[in-house]
């Protein structure tokens, strides 16, 4: 496995209501980025951490927020969630930014479920 | 922005076959290029990449060519077995930093 462990596993959550998600990064990698994987399709870029700065967001509306600590862990936060936030969110752990070519690890996920 | 086209949606190959799945991509600065492979419930797991001076690489059974001037890689699995059913996603790295994912490919291997 890759070093990369996200929580938690399975949530249940109704519309309106306010989520976080976290993520463990692998040891020695300063970068986490975060992707949204509806059912049937490919990741989607949420945004991306780099030492604890926001370092590159997606499409995504401003109630997708984040959060990278000194240990570069990090946090998903979702406001006023609805129902198709209903997905898989990954976590993917890596070194050196936005600019950097290095690989990204991918966490097991949490699956959100919205009601 | 970034946008990565992946082809076919699904691919069933018998036991022994080859496979391949092709992806391109729009834009001409990306320069980092992975193969993930996704098992029902699991994590993408990477199996392969490539960087844009390098046009080939080999690992056993798993190749992946680019073609930047084309702006297209493709992903060769050589002698399938049936652990290497499973959605693979190719990806492209752009000019802004951003890892963007093909749709995927369903890959069914038959005994």
């Amino acid at each position: 496995e890759t070093g990369v462990t996200q929580s938690p596993t399975h949530l249940i959550k109704t519309r309106g209501q306010q989520v976080t998600l976290r993520c463990s990064s692998q040891s020695g990698h300063n970068t986490v980025s975060w992707y949204q994987q509806a059912l049937g399709q490919g990741p989607q870029f949420i945004f991306q951490y780099y030492r604890e700065e926001e370092n590159g967001r997606g499409n995504f509306p401003p109630r997708f927020s984040g959060l990278q600590f000194p240990n570069y862990s990090s946090e998903l936060n979702v406001n006023a969630l609805e129902l198709d936030d209903s997905a898989l969110y990954l976590c993917a752990s890596s070194l050196g930014g936005s600019i950097s070519t290095d690989t990204q690890y991918f966490g097991p996920g949490t699956r959100l479920t919205v009601l | 922005g970034e946008n990565v086209e992946q082809h076919p949606s699904t691919l069933s190959v018998q036991e022994g076959d080859s496979a391949v799945i092709k992806c391109t991509y729009s834009d001409s600065a990306s320069n980092y290029f992975p193969w993930y492979k996704q098992e029902l419930g699991k994590r993408p797991q990477l199996i392969i990449d490539i960087r844009s001076n390098v046009g080939e690489k080999k690992d056993q059974r798993i190749a992946v060519t680019l073609n930047k001037t084309a702006k297209h890689f493709s992903l060769h699995i050589t002698e399938t077995q049936p652990e290497d059913s499973a959605v693979y996603f190719c990806a492209a790295k752009g000019s802004w930093g951003k890892l963007q994912f093909g749709a995927g490919t369903q890959v069914v291997v038959t005994p």
